[in-house]
């Protein structure tokens, strides 16, 4: 089953906009929330990840905002690029194991 | 820092053959290897654990006859996709953790295409 619920998946977002992905999970024992950027062809980069003990991190024209009561994060690009267009995965894991992937938010910024 | 390679990036074979795909850690010893295929448009997945020096741990319902692992030192591993069909075909990518860095962080490779005929 799908641990880490992310959503949309598919976002249009004008240059310049804020883009919102939304990722949900379910187990408490959790401690590590990435994003990461995907283009095609290309395997997934890191972004930018969050612990449970922050309620938000900033990078640049990322953030992530996390809600532990809520079990859920979420990913803020600011003044979103074209460039920004890709896809997008949230990932969460416990100490010593892989990571646990949504299921990615096709994200297309239009000029 | 932290660069993962892969290669090759692209392969075609012939069904009933065998395909070898290495995943290097460039610039890090890792002593936790993992790898995932991704089919287009889709996620993610894991197909097995790989510490350097031991057994894979595979995920359930990846054949571990038919992928087979090996993580011989602290910078390479290696899937070999034995006896390959149509539906094989795939993105293979793998990914590891620089316990010197983050023992939490997973960094990934360029990936490699595998197309079966």
């Amino acid at each position: 089953q799908q641990q880490v619920k992310q959503s949309p998946q598919s976002l249009i977002v004008q240059k310049g906009g804020i883009s919102i992905i939304n990722c949900a999970y379910e187990n408490t024992a959790f401690d590590y929330f990435p994003w990461y950027q995907q283009f095609p062809g290309k395997g997934p980069a890191l972004l930018i990840a969050i612990r449970p003990d922050v309620s938000e991190k900033k990078e640049g024209r990322f953030t992530i905002s996390f809600n532990k009561s809520a079990k859920q994060f979420s990913l803020h690009i600011m003044d979103s690029q074209p460039g920004d267009s890709a896809t997008y995965f949230c990932a969460a894991s416990r100490p010593g194991y892989a990571l646990n992937f949504g299921k990615g938010t096709s994200l297309l910024v239009t000029p | 820092g932290a660069v993962v390679s892969q290669h090759p990036s692209w392969v075609i074979c012939k069904s009933g053959t065998s395909v070898k795909i290495e995943c290097r850690s460039l610039d890090f010893q890792a002593t936790t290897m993992f790898w995932y295929r991704q089919f287009p448009k889709q996620s993610l997945m894991l197909m097995a654990t790989s510490n350097e020096g031991s057994k894979a741990t595979y995920e359930q319902g990846v054949e571990k006859d038919k992928f087979l692992i090996n993580h011989a030192s602290l910078t390479l591993s290696t899937l070999t996709v034995t006896s390959a069909h149509p539906e094989d075909s795939s993105f293979y990518i793998c990914s590891a953790r620089d316990p010197g860095r983050n023992t939490d962080t997973q960094y990934f490779g360029p990936g490699t295409r595998l197309t079966v005929l």
